[in-house]
């Protein structure tokens, strides 16, 4: 258990409204990311973090905002989702304090968003 | 650019069999491997990772994984399989230097009583 917790489990919306999805971490790691997961495509990086304020664009970034204003919380934000955003949300965070392509990411439980 | 193939989406065994899931991988430099499990509905559990040294690698559960550099392989393996292994299992490699993952698309196996 890595303590990371992810909210809401489970989400349905409407094509055009806002979402905001949260990732929080207890144990004030300083990397975190978001990522999507699809049939067919594995896990793919929306955005990821390397601090408080500091993010930066993954490979499906187009469509997403992110923002992290305390060290614990990760927020990533559908600005007006649409039914391509229907998918499974996972939170992961990379234990290491230091720039190390060899250290290991560590997955929250998911959440699952359904836009109609 | 990176990329991770996992050419098998679904593989079917019998319990107490063998198993072997196949991963390549294209990157140019030392790669940094991964293999994580999810089970239905949950999220991914790290089963082992390759980073340096000894090629063959122990994971929990029982998997074990050998790095192959001539071949640019990865492959995850297990002596015999239990009910309890079926899952999705993804193998995935770190982009160096930027601490990104990239994901293979899965594989889920079945595993027949």
């Amino acid at each position: 258990d890595a303590g990371i917790t992810q909210s809401p489990r489970h989400k349905v919306t409407e094509t055009g409204t806002p979402v905001t999805l949260r990732c929080h971490q207890t144990e004030n790691h300083r990397y975190m990311y978001w990522y999507r997961q699809d049939p067919g495509h594995g896990l793919r990086l929306i955005h990821y973090s390397y601090g408080v304020k500091d993010t930066d664009k993954g490979e499906v970034s187009d469509g997403y905002s992110v923002s992290r204003s305390k060290t614990e919380d990760f927020l990533l934000t559908l600005e007006s989702a649409t039914s391509s955003q229907t998918s499974v949300y996972f939170c992961a965070i990379n234990p290491s304090g230091t720039a190390s392509s060899t250290d290991t990411q560590y997955f929250g439980p998911g959440t699952r968003l359904t836009v109609l | 650019a990176q990329s991770v193939t996992q050419p098998d989406i679904h593989i079917t065994v019998s319990e107490g069999a063998s198993l072997e899931l196949r991963c390549n991988y294209s990157y140019g430099a030392t790669p940094y491997l991964f293999w994580y499990v999810q089970s239905p509905g949950q999220g991914l559990q790290l089963l082992l990772k390759y980073f340096s040294g000894d090629t063959l690698v122990q994971g929990i559960k029982g998997f074990e994984a050998e790095f192959k550099r001539s071949q640019s392989s990865f492959n995850l393996r297990k002596p015999s399989v239990h009910w309890s292994d079926a899952a999705e299992y993804f193998c995935a490699v770190v982009v160096e230097s930027s601490y990104k993952l990239i994901f293979g698309s899965g594989t889920r196996l079945l595993v027949r009583p």
